[in-house]
């Protein structure tokens, strides 16, 4: 089975500093996806930025980057120009490639706080 | 269309109660899932539709839940004779059948307490 593991249970940045959030997971497939979502306190959980297995490109979203590490299995969000807004739970996520289970696999969360 | 919503979005029952939840997902998303997550950990699959067929379902949707989805639009989670183990938040999602890989768009939750 699929294992998503998230060493850190809290994380916490200067506002416009740049931080890491930590995520690796194990699979036997070659193909799937890997998401970061972020839930805010009490709002619903939103799609940060995603990364399919077969490409090596680092995915990008504005100030949201990912460093994809396929064989060492690790999947790392960076967050740079960090803002009280990014303030929230991250999720990491996986999800088996189309014809597979449609299910994520969530790891247990990183909280982030950002410090004016 | 305002995105995936739950009713109601918080319940609090007595042990051994009946509860029913609903999700209405994005109108034009065919597919809809549902996900329970407790304090301090990630969601967890419970189980999935592909319009009203109910296509997976996770280990941890025991004999007490139900899930469905009549008429492939809106969809009930039932938990029948509730424990206190059941007190989390019940997250639905949905997505469409189309590009690359399903984004699943989140509703609120229901925030159920068992006591």
């Amino acid at each position: 089975a699929q294992t998503v593991t998230q060493s850190q249970p809290e994380m916490s940045v200067q506002e416009a500093e740049t931080v890491t959030l930590s995520c690796t997971y194990d699979t036997s497939e070659s193909d799937y996806y890997l998401f970061w979502y972020k839930q805010p306190p009490s709002r619903q959980m939103i799609l940060v930025i995603r990364q399919e297995a077969y490409k090596q490109q680092n995915a990008t979203e504005n100030r949201f980057s990912v460093n994809f590490q396929k064989a060492a299995k690790s999947f790392s969000l960076k967050i740079s120009d960090s803002q009280l807004g990014d303030a929230a739970m991250y999720f990491c996520a996986y999800r088996a490639a189309q014809g597979g289970s449609e299910k994520l696999v969530f790891g247990k969360g990183t909280k982030l706080t950002v410090n004016p | 269309d305002t995105g995936v919503s739950q009713d109601p979005r918080h319940k609090i029952t007595k042990r051994g109660q009946n509860v029913t939840f609903r999700c209405d997902p994005i109108s034009e998303h065919n597919r809809l899932y549902w996900y329970r997550q407790t304090l301090g950990q990630g969601p967890e699959f419970l189980t999935y539709f592909q319009n009203e067929a109910q296509l997976e379902k996770s280990r941890l949707l025991s004999d007490r839940f139900s899930a469905e989805r009549p008429k492939g639009s809106f969809s009930t989670l039932e938990i029948q004779r509730t424990e206190q183990g059941d007190s989390a938040m019940y997250l639905c999602a949905s997505s469409a059948d189309y590009g690359d890989f399903y984004e699943q768009y989140f509703g609120p939750g229901t925030r159920l307490t068992v006591t």
